[in-house]
């Protein structure tokens, strides 16, 4: 079984500055993908990052870098140069990946989110 | 291009009503999913589906039922609505297991 805990509930940010939203995670597959996804008050949910397991590179996508640590289990999504678009509820999310003899279907387990109120 | 596509937004249900929340995308992907959002937290699997013919349950699928006839269309039937099930739904596709997954705009149901 996969699990993610998203311990802060609610973050705030000064605009133009970085902020970093935690994310850890509990899971016995050998090879995952963590995700990022943001839900403005408008309730669609945007993908932001991904980052495979078995990648290397921590990923980053614009502003948005996925600080990937595996001993640890974090999967901390970072935000520089906060704006205030950026108000939202922050999802961390993941799922197993296909390995030999196995099976995936994609499916994605979710923090419980936290809500980044960005101030000018 | 429309991506994933669902009907209606908003409904009211009585207690112990049926309807049926319809999901489409039109991206040609074989994945499909529904989640629930209850207020205030994160998203939890009731059913998914890895092709036309083939569902199966989720972590909470208890009072949905799902069919997928076609590759574009995967409905969330819900059968004598109770208050719990008022929550958000999301419907979403992915093309494969590697890939991100594209959510629909939700449909907000209220059971009273």
């Amino acid at each position: 079984a996969q699990k993610i805990t998203q311990t802060q509930p609610g973050m705030f940010v000064q605009e133009k500055e970085a902020v970093t939203l935690d994310c850890t995670y509990d899971t016995s597959d050998p090879s995952y993908g963590l995700f990022w996804y943001k839900q403005p008050s408008s309730g669609e949910m945007i993908f932001l990052i991904y980052q495979g397991s078995y990648d290397q590179q921590n990923a980053t996508e614009g502003r948005y870098s996925l600080n990937f640590q595996k001993a640890r289990k974090s999967a901390n999504l970072v935000i520089s140069a906060s704006q205030l678009g950026d108000s939202a509820m922050y999802f961390c999310a993941m799922r197993a990946l296909p390995n030999a003899g196995g099976t995936s279907y994609g499916k994605l387990t979710f923090g419980q989110g936290t809500i980044l109120t960005v101030h000018p | 291009n429309a991506g994933v596509t669902q009907t209606p937004k908003f409904r009211i249900l009585k207690i112990g009503q049926s309807m049926t929340l319809q999901c489409t995308q039109d991206m040609n992907h074989n994945y499909m999913y529904w989640y629930r959002q209850d207020p205030g937290m994160g998203l939890k699997l009731i059913y998914y589906s890895v092709g036309a013919g083939i569902t199966d349950k989720g972590e909470v699928p208890n009072g949905y039922n799902v069919s997928r006839s076609t590759t574009e269309d995967f409905p969330l039937r819900l059968e004598l609505a109770a208050p719990s099930q008022t929550s958000v739904y999301f419907c979403a596709s992915t093309a494969s297991v590697y890939n991100e997954q594209f959510f629909g705009p939700g449909t907000r149901l209220t059971v009273l």
